[in-house]
């Protein structure tokens, strides 16, 4: 089972740009869940996706939206960065509460 | 008032102690209750998982939640150099598909 995996691991980007970040879930999993988690902080959650639509979403502003596939792999994509968005993002999938992570995608915005 | 607070540390031990590490929360709601760990520039780790009030074990880790006073512990025994780490505690509400609120997590090192 290669648990979930996430794309790319690095990421650098300039200010106002645009982002996609890919998640797949682990085997089994059709719940995948974005989270943020800036150094020394413990992760914020983004938002959730089941059967192809947001059904839960976090004090984020629209800038943050998402996608999710039949397949259950997700997209997170981020409008407009700012240098505050740089953190890493994570990516879990979940059965009941039991979430698994990702190792994450590094984004720095310059 | 955070939804899950725990003392950052960062906290120091010789190898072999016992470390205690501690959360409250404040959502009557939660009913998961999780410890994950997290190594430096890595994705956390889920470590226990636990539901409702109770103790669970495993290996060299020891969980406690009591509902009542809002009060979760995670205990290691025999503490090793590859137990550095950041420990987050979660807690997600009763229903399956919640979302997990972390505290801030603790920085622990183990001196060998």
């Amino acid at each position: 089972d290669a648990g979930v995996t996430q794309s790319p691991t690095h990421l650098i980007k300039t200010r106002g740009q645009q982002v996609t970040l890919r998640c797949s879930p682990k085997s089994g999993h059709d719940t995948v869940s974005w989270y943020q988690q800036a150094l020394g902080q413990g992760p914020q959650f983004i938002f959730q996706y089941y059967e192809e639509e947001e059904r839960q979403r976090g004090n984020f502003p629209d800038r943050f939206s998402g996608h999710q596939f039949p397949n259950y792999s997700s997209e997170l994509n981020v409008n407009a960065l700012l240098l505050g968005d740089s953190a890493l993002y994570l990516c879990a999938s979940s059965i009941d509460s039991e979430a698994f992570f990702g190792q994450g995608t590094r984004l720095t915005v310059v | 008032q955070k939804e899950v607070e725990q003392d950052p540390g960062p906290l120091s031990v010789p190898e072999g102690a016992i470390v205690s590490l501690n959360c409250t929360y404040s959502n009557s709601a939660f009913q998961y209750f999780m410890w994950y760990r997290q190594y430096s520039r890595k994705g956390p780790e889920l470590l226990m998982y636990t539901y409702s009030s109770g103790n669970k074990e495993d290996g060299r880790f020891t969980a406690q939640v009591d509902k009542s006073s809002k009060y979760i512990s995670l205990f290691i025994r025999d503490s090793q150099p590859s137990d550095s780490a950041t420990y987050l505690c979660a807690s997600s509400s009763k229903t399956s598909y919640d979302k997990v609120i972390f505290g801030p997590g603790t920085s622990l090192s183990v001196i060998p």
